[in-house]
């Protein structure tokens, strides 16, 4: 089993939509939580970083964090054919050791 | 503008030939990393290095080196090349020191396509 399970989609939104990504986890030592944008032939960009539980909202993004499920999500609103990428969760414990998940495919259709 | 540079983008080659990939970065950031990216698979650290002269290893390390010699560079060696080793490599550096390093955003190159045949 891997440690991060991500659906690797694709998933398929109108403009506009609100989208919903997620992660689950097993290592429960986990507390740093990133999600990160990648578009076709470039590295991937860090788009919110979360520390242990909560939210945390920048613009049209909110990071979600449930640590007693072991469940991650970045929900997407008003979303544009500019944000078709593929999104990859990341985690770490209080190590230096980052651990990804294997993405998910986005495409918003105008 | 904060860079990470790779070099080759795209490098064929044959199994057994020693090759680099050069990375190097503008920021001054005291922490980078080497990732590979395999579909279905994701990114996997192959090695990180804290500072100059700290390196460690990472989920992947088998058949790689590294060094960091000075703190701009980051060179990953691959001394005898697998088709195993056949991946998309990108090479990463953020900020920050030992207490909170991911305060910083992280900033990735372009990738390095490597395939030994």
């Amino acid at each position: 089993q891997k440690e991060v399970e991500q659906d690797p989609g694709p998933l398929s939104v109108p403009e506009g939509a609100i989208v919903s990504l997620n992660c689950t986890y097993s290592n429960s030592a986990f507390q740093y939580f990133m999600w990160y944008r990648q578009y076709s032939r470039k590295g991937p960009e860090l788009l919110m970083y979360t520390y242990s539980s909560g939210n945390k909202e920048d613009g049209r993004f909110t990071a979600q964090v449930d640590k007693s499920s072991k469940y991650i999500s970045l929900f997407i609103r008003d979303s544009q054919p500019s944000d078709s990428a593929t999104y990859l969760c990341a985690m770490r414990d209080s190590s230096y050791k980052l651990i990804f998940g294997s993405g998910t495919r986005l495409l918003v259709r105008p | 503008e904060a860079q990470v540079t790779q070099n080759p983008r795209y490098l064929i080659t044959v199994t057994g030939k020693k090759l680099t990939v050069t990375c190097s970065q503008n920021m001054n950031h005291e922490y980078m990393s080497w990732y590979r990216q395999d579909p279905g698979l994701g990114l996997r650290q192959i090695y990180y290095s804290m500072n100059v002269e700290v390196t460690d290893k990472g989920d992947v390390p088998e058949g790689y080196k590294v060094s960091r010699k000075e703190k701009r560079n980051f060179p990953l060696i691959l001394e005898s090349p697998s088709p195993n080793q056949t991946s998309l490599y990108f090479c990463a550096a953020n900020g920050g020191g030992l207490l909170m390093p991911m305060d910083q955003p992280q900033h990735f190159g372009d990738g390095t396509r490597l395939s030994i045949l």
